[in-house]
């Protein structure tokens, strides 16, 4: 099995500045690797997938590098609507699974 | 306008049995899997399984085999995540994505599912 750890689990930044978020897998992934935002009372969110390829409509500021098993999620200039939860998450074909870090909590200083 | 529309909100007791629905609208319900996952109150993402609306193949994580049965009903462009004896621990909230070889692009809003104890 697949174990996808996240760093840091609490991230505090100000509004203006970058954000740099990390995910490694415990084995490669390739680019199998997803990034989610998740507010609270709220469904998640997918941002980025294929590693680095942002989903329609996410914001430029929202980029995604990486590949093999270490993965960073970069916000170039915060939002202070950008305050959530990310998960990270990645896919493997056999057997199938669908596996998430445990979150890194981005939060506005 | 791609959505997945999940059943409202449970209160069930220890040992019953439950059934809560995912209903796509908006594209071919059978071109793509759905998957389930679990969110514990206060804790992180668990993706439970998945299935193939077209023949109803599942995979499930071996944290949840033989603990849920997922099912799906492409008449009704519905899939199902069943429980047949709860437990307070499946006290969490459940969504259900639409899923790809890689992603889930799209999430329905969650089913809540409380089980007091």
């Amino acid at each position: 099995e697949i174990v996808m750890t996240q760093s840091p689990a609490t991230l505090s930044v100000s509004p203006g500045e970058r954000a740099i978020l990390s995910c490694r897998a415990s084995q490669s992934v390739s680019s199998n690797l997803a990034w989610y935002q998740q507010k609270p009372g709220q469904a998640p969110r997918l941002l980025i997938y294929g590693a680095s390829t942002r989903a329609t409509g996410i914001p430029a500021r929202f980029s995604g590098s990486g590949s093999g098993t270490e993965f960073t999620l970069t916000i170039s200039s915060l939002q202070s609507e950008d305050f959530g939860i990310y998960y990270c998450q990645q896919s493997q074909n056999w057997p199938p699974a669908y596996t998430f870090g445990q979150g890194t909590k981005l939060e506005i200083k | 306008e791609v959505q997945l529309v999940q059943s409202g909100a449970e209160v069930k007791k220890p040992g019953e049995s439950l059934r809560i629905s995912c209903k796509g609208s908006g594209y071919s319900f059978t071109s793509y899997w759905i998957s389930w996952v679990r969110q514990m109150p206060g804790k992180g993402l668990e993706w439970m399984g998945r299935i193939d609306p077209t023949d109803s193949y599942t995979n499930y994580s071996p944290s949840f085999q033989g603990h849920v049965t997922i099912s799906a009903d492409k008449s009704i462009s519905t899939a199902y995540l069943q429980w047949s004896s709860l437990k307070a621990s499946d006290t969490a909230m459940y969504y259900c994505a639409r899923q790809t070889a890689t992603t889930s692009h799209y999430w329905g809003q969650g089913t809540l599912v409380t089980v007091p104890s």
